[in-house]
């Protein structure tokens, strides 16, 4: 079973890049990497979604190598809204009961 | 379009009793699933409804349950209710149960 480590928490600064790394050893051939953002009282909300390479959207990148086994969210120039937690998940290819979320990255970000 | 809306926002109950959560997904979404969300244990997967059926169903004791109604609502029913499962109940909605979830503001239960 697939198992995803995060970092608990991150400290950064208005105007610079964060980025976020989740390992994840195990992950399955057909497995998706997808990351979520989480503020207080919130449900998570779908941040970016990969399988390898790289891809990128309006809000961040994801850079994933060529083995698979780790992944980075990359925060482009943060903002004092981006405090909140992060979340990488790994699965899908064997089933909703497959999934596994990491733990969870705390990110503050500060003026 | 609308989001994920959860009901109630906030739940009281003493042990023993039960108790029901709701879940309306997205319009045309048809997949919904149930998590249990906790400081000690994080995001932990409870079960997945497509079309009224089960799929797929984590490792949550018996007294988790879920239903799917035909226009997709999802209920999920705990009974015999303990402490330890105070917690945030998160419901998701995806389109096809794809990878894309998403997620309710969830209920907060609070098991005294």
């Amino acid at each position: 079973l697939a198992k995803t480590t995060q970092p608990i928490s991150m400290d950064s600064y208005e105007g610079q890049e964060v980025n976020i790394t989740c390992s994840h050893n195990n992950i399955a051939t057909n497995d998706y990497i997808t990351w979520y953002q989480q503020f207080p009282s919130q449900g998570p909300r779908f941040i970016i979604q990969g399988y390898k390479t790289k891809v990128t959207n309006e809000v961040a990148s994801l850079f994933i190598p060529a083995d698979r086994k780790s992944s980075t969210l990359s925060l482009p120039r943060v903002s004092l809204s981006d405090t909140a937690v992060y979340y990488c998940l790994v699965g899908f290819s064997g089933g909703y009961n497959k999934l596994i979320f990491g733990a969870g990255t705390r990110l503050a970000v500060h003026p | 379009k609308a989001g994920v809306t959860q009901t109630p926002r906030y739940l009281i109950k003493t042990r023993g009793q039960q108790v029901t959560l709701s879940c309306s997904p997205i319009s045309g979404h048809r997949s919904v699933s149930w998590y249990q969300q906790t400081p000690g244990q994080g995001l932990q997967f409870l079960f997945e409804y497509f079309s009224e059926t089960q799929r797929n169903k984590g490792n949550f004791p018996g007294r988790f349950s879920g239903r799917q109604f035909s226009n997709s609502r999802s209920e999920m029913n705990v009974s015999t209710l303990e402490l330890g499962d105070s917690a945030l109940y998160l419901c998701a909605s995806s389109p096809d149960g794809s990878e894309k979830l998403f997620f309710g503001s969830g209920t907060q239960l609070s098991v005294l």
